[in-house]
Formats: structure tokens, sequence, C-alpha cells
């Protein structure tokens, strides 16, 4: 069965500063990949997504994740934070031909001034 | 912008109550899904539905779980019989394909708490 580890629950940072978040996720034939993210009271927004191609990924809001089979990794970046980033951010998979989103725990980002 | 609603945002029950938590899905969109949160674990998939019918479903969604699209509009998760481990957050979401690139629009959530 599929599964997504994420191994940081909590992630404090500064205003500016740079984050990564961390995502890994058992090996599969062909997998997609995504990165949702809830804030405060309300339900999953997806943040962006790998299906197939170029394995950099990026969001409106300038996150970007890269897709590395080699690792089965794909961790979501931004070289700078705002305070109104933070939420909780999930990695969550869907194993081709299945429609099951398989998430991680989750990794709470709170951004301080 | 369109979005997945969600009935009530918290339901309380007693324990073996039946209860019913509703959704409404966006409006062209063909599938359905519930996924739950237990606090502190992780979001899980329970059960997708497409043309009145479940596509899939996880070895949670055993025979105290139901769904149901009763109109044009609304999905229902029905629990039988509840236990105190169903207390959860349950999300629905839906997606206009399951071909869609996968991308399913999630619901704010019913936290729902069995005593």
């Amino acid at each position: 069965a599929q599964s997504v580890t994420q191994l940081d629950s909590q992630v404090p940072v500064f205003e500016e500063a740079p984050v990564e978040l961390r995502c890994n996720y058992s090996s599969s034939v062909s997998v997609y990949l995504f990165w949702y993210v809830q804030y405060p009271n309300q339900g999953l927004q997806l943040l962006l997504k790998y299906l197939s191609g170029s394995t950099l990924v990026k969001s409106i809001n300038g996150f970007e994740a890269e897709f590395n089979k080699s690792q089965t990794s794909f961790h979501l970046r931004k070289p700078s934070v705002h305070i109104s980033d933070t939420a909780e951010y999930f990695c969550a998979v869907v194993r081709g031909g299945s429609e099951k989103l398989v998430f991680g725990k989750g990794t709470k980002l709170t951004v301080n001034p | 912008e369109p979005e997945v609603t969600q009935t009530p945002s918290h339901q309380v029950t007693q324990m073996g109550q039946e209860v019913i938590l509703r959704c409404v899905p966006i409006s062209n969109h063909l599938y359905f899904y519930w996924y739950r949160q237990i606090l502190g674990q992780k979001v899980e998939f329970l059960v997708s539905f497409y043309n009145n019918e479940i596509s899939e479903k996880s070895e949670i969604f055993d025979d105290q779980f139901s769904v149901e699209r009763p109109d044009g509009s609304n999905f229902t998760l029905k629990i039988r019989s509840t236990k105190l481990e169903d207390s959860a957050m349950y999300f629905c979401a839906s997606s206009r394909l399951a071909g869609d690139p996968y991308e399913q629009y999630f619901g704010p959530g019913t936290r729902l708490t069995v005593t």
C-alpha cells in the first residue's frame, strides 16, 4: 500500500526566511503527487501537483516542489515566506489507476514576524 | 469561485445513534469522495462515488457506513450506529473527472464528536 511520510510535524520560521517541508512516499510504478494547504477553519486546498513532465512544479504564490524519483521525495520549498503562509501543509499521493488520495500527517508551518 | 460546502460544521451525537453528514459538491463535478481525519492522525480515504455507485472504498468503510446522492446537489455520508472511534473530522471532496488529473476540491469539514 502507498504511504507518505512528512518528517516534520511543526516548522517555525521567521518572515522572509526560506523554508523546506519534506515529503517522502513509498515507491510505486506510477504515482501522482500533490501538496494541499489548510488554513485555519478552512478545507484542504490544492497548492500544486506533479503528474508528468518537468519534475519542478510551481504554485502561483511562490511555492515549488521537485519530484525526485530516485529519492522518492517531493519536498516543498519557498525562498521567502510571508505571515500569510502560516497553515498546515499536507503531501499526498495517488497511485495510477486509483482515485484514492493517500496523505501524510501534515506539517504545521508557522511564520513569525 | 465555486466551492464544496458541508453541514453541519460540528455534530455531537451519542454512541449508537445514526448520523448523516451532508455535502454539496461543486455543481458540474461528477466524482465525489469522503475522507476523515481522526485527531492527530492522517487524513484517510473512505469512499469514492460516481454515477450513483461506489467506485472505490477503503477497509474503514464497512457496513456501518453508506453514501447516497439523494438529489442532484447533495452527497451524504451516513453512519448507522456511531462508535466512539468514529469521532473525527469528515471531509467531502469532488472532482470533475477522475482523469482530470485527480484534482479533488475539498469542503471545510464536519467535526463529528461521539460521546
